[in-house]
C-alpha cells in the first residue's frame, strides 16, 4: 500500500530559530499534499494544501511567511517553521493525496524551548 | 459546506463488548466518507472508505460502518472491543466529490477500552 514517510518524528528547537519537516511518499507520486496541525486532544486542523511545482495555498489564518511550504516534486513537500517560538510547538501532520487516495504521515512533534 | 458531527467526545466500553462511535455528516453532493483512527503520538490510519458504493462498508481490525442517507449518518461500529482499540477516531469527509479536495474532520471521539 501507500507510504508517506515524515521526518523528523520528534525535533526540540530553540525560540528564534527555523525547522524544516519532510514529507515524502515512497511509492507514489502525490500531485496534491495536506500539512495539518494538530493541539493536544484537538482534531486536525488544515495549515495549507500544496501542489506539485506551484505555491501553496493556505487555510485563514495561518501565516504563510511563518509556515513556508514547498512542493518541489510529486514525492516531497517540506513544512518549514521560521523564528519558532513556544506557541509554535505542536503535532504536525502531513497527507499525501495519489492514486490510493489519502495517505497520513506519522507526524512531527515540535518543542520550541 | 460539507461537515461532520462526532456526537460523543468519549466512549468507554469494556473488553469484548461492542463498540459504537457515532458521526453525523452534512452535505450538498454525495460524500465520500472516511474513519481514520490515531493513537497516541501517531499519524493516522484508514479504518474504511464510503465512496457511494456498497452503503455497509467494511474496514480493518473488525470495524465496519453504515451510510445512512436518510439519517445522514456514517457510524463505526465492532463487535468485539480489543485493549488495542482504544484510541483516538476520527470521522472525516472530503470536501469535493471524489477523492481530491480538503477532507474535513470532525473532532474526534477517544475509545477507552476498560479489561
Amino acid at each position: 500500500g501507500a507510504v508517506v514517510s515524515q521526518h523528523p518524528s520528534r525535533v526540540i528547537c530553540k525560540s528564534g530559530t527555523s525547522v524544516k519537516i519532510e514529507c515524502r511518499s515512497l511509492d507514489f507520486q502525490a500531485t496534491t499534499m495536506f500539512w495539518y496541525r494538530q493541539f493536544p486532544k484537538k482534531s486536525l486542523m488544515l495549515m495549507a494544501t500544496s501542489n506539485e511545482g506551484s505555491k501553496a495555498t493556505y487555510e485563514q489564518g495561518v501565516e504563510k511567511d511563518k509556515f513556508l511550504i514547498n512542493h518541489a516534486s510529486l514525492t516531497l513537500s517540506t513544512l518549514t517553521v521560521t523564528s519558532a517560538h513556544p506557541e509554535d510547538s505542536s503535532f504536525y501532520i502531513c497527507s499525501a493525496n495519489g492514486n490510493y487516495g489519502y495517505t497520513f504521515g506519522s507526524g512531527t512533534r515540535l518543542t520550541v524551548v | 459546506a460539507q461537515s461532520v458531527t462526532q456526537l460523543d467526545s468519549h466512549v468507554s466500553v469494556s473488553e469484548g463488548t461492542p463498540v459504537l462511535l457515532r458521526c453525523n455528516y452534512s452535505s450538498s453532493y454525495s460524500p465520500s466518507l472516511f474513519w481514520y483512527v490515531q493513537h497516541p503520538n501517531k499519524g493516522l490510519q484508514l479504518l474504511l472508505k464510503y465512496t457511494s458504493a456498497a452503503t455497509l462498508v467494511k474496514g480493518i481490525n473488525g470495524f465496519e460502518a453504515e451510510f445512512k442517507k436518510s439519517e445522514t449518518s456514517f457510524h463505526l461500529t465492532k463487535p468485539s472491543a480489543h485493549m488495542s482499540d482504544a484510541a483516538e477516531y476520527f470521522c472525516v469527509v472530503s470536501e469535493t466529490p471524489g477523492n481530491t479536495g480538503k477532507l474535513i474532520f470532525g473532532q474526534g471521539t477517544t475509545l477507552q477500552v476498560k479489561p
